[in-house]
């Protein structure tokens, strides 16, 4: 019963490229963030989303943009791909209330390389 | 320093007990959290405890909280090779917020 849906397991882009990554989550949670993961560094959060078009920057927004029209969706942008950017990507939500409020339901991730 | 810190690495032999710790700088939450990432997956929630608590034990785990310290820790009985995965503490830090702060993680490897 998967219930935060990362669209791409594995990509390859070039620098430069336009890339969308997709997440999608099937349990009415208001809030919706995405992290990269790195080596040493653990889960830094880029942006997060309370609710439907609005978000809110993370730690590290600098070169990444996001995007939620509808409640279960959220979606990262990579305006120009960088090496710089070679990570993986992992997306959670989590309700706005109640006793769960903090606890993050994560995907799968998706592991991103920029040549 | 960092609001979360855990150290990177632990390594234990198979039917030995794990301890992995955190520390923290300040938590605005009734609740901290364990989660679990096994290799090539995300982040599951593991264990969690409330802020008013010391001790909570499920089944081979074994959390501790001395919030006085702010101090976390999680102790795993009987480590088996499945256990070997990364270990994140995370605390929700002062300031009404409700998203988690994460630790950079713990490798925690069971040898045979």
């Amino acid at each position: 019963d998967v219930k935060v849906t990362q669209s791409s397991r594995y990509l390859v882009k070039r620098t430069g490229e336009k890339v969308f990554l997709e997440c999608v989550q099937d349990m009415d949670h208001e809030n919706m963030f995405w992290y990269r993961q790195d080596p040493g560094l653990g889960l830094r959060l880029i942006y997060f989303s309370y609710d439907v078009k609005m978000k809110e920057k993370g730690d590290i927004p600098e070169g990444y943009s996001v995007s939620r029209e509808k409640k279960e969706r959220f979606s990262l942008i990579l305006e120009s791909a960088s090496t710089n950017q070679t990570s993986m990507y992992l997306c959670a939500s989590s309700p706005r209330t109640g006793p769960g409020a903090n606890v993050l339901t994560f995907g799968a991730g998706s592991r991103l390389t920029v040549l | 320093g960092e609001d979360v810190e855990q150290s990177l690495f632990l390594s234990v032999r198979e039917g030995d007990s794990s301890v992995i710790n955190c520390t923290y700088t300040d938590s605005s939450s009734t609740y901290l959290y364990w989660y679990k990432q096994e290799p090539g997956a995300g982040l599951q929630l593991l264990t969690y405890i409330f802020s008013n608590m010391d001790m909570k034990q499920d089944q081979r785990l074994t959390v501790l909280l001395n919030k006085k310290d702010k101090h976390l820790s999680l102790r795993i009985a009987d480590t088996q090779t499945g256990d070997s995965a990364i270990y994140f503490c995370a605390v929700p830090i002062s300031g009404g917020s409700y998203i988690p702060t994460f630790g950079r993680g713990t490798s925690l490897i069971v040898h045979p």
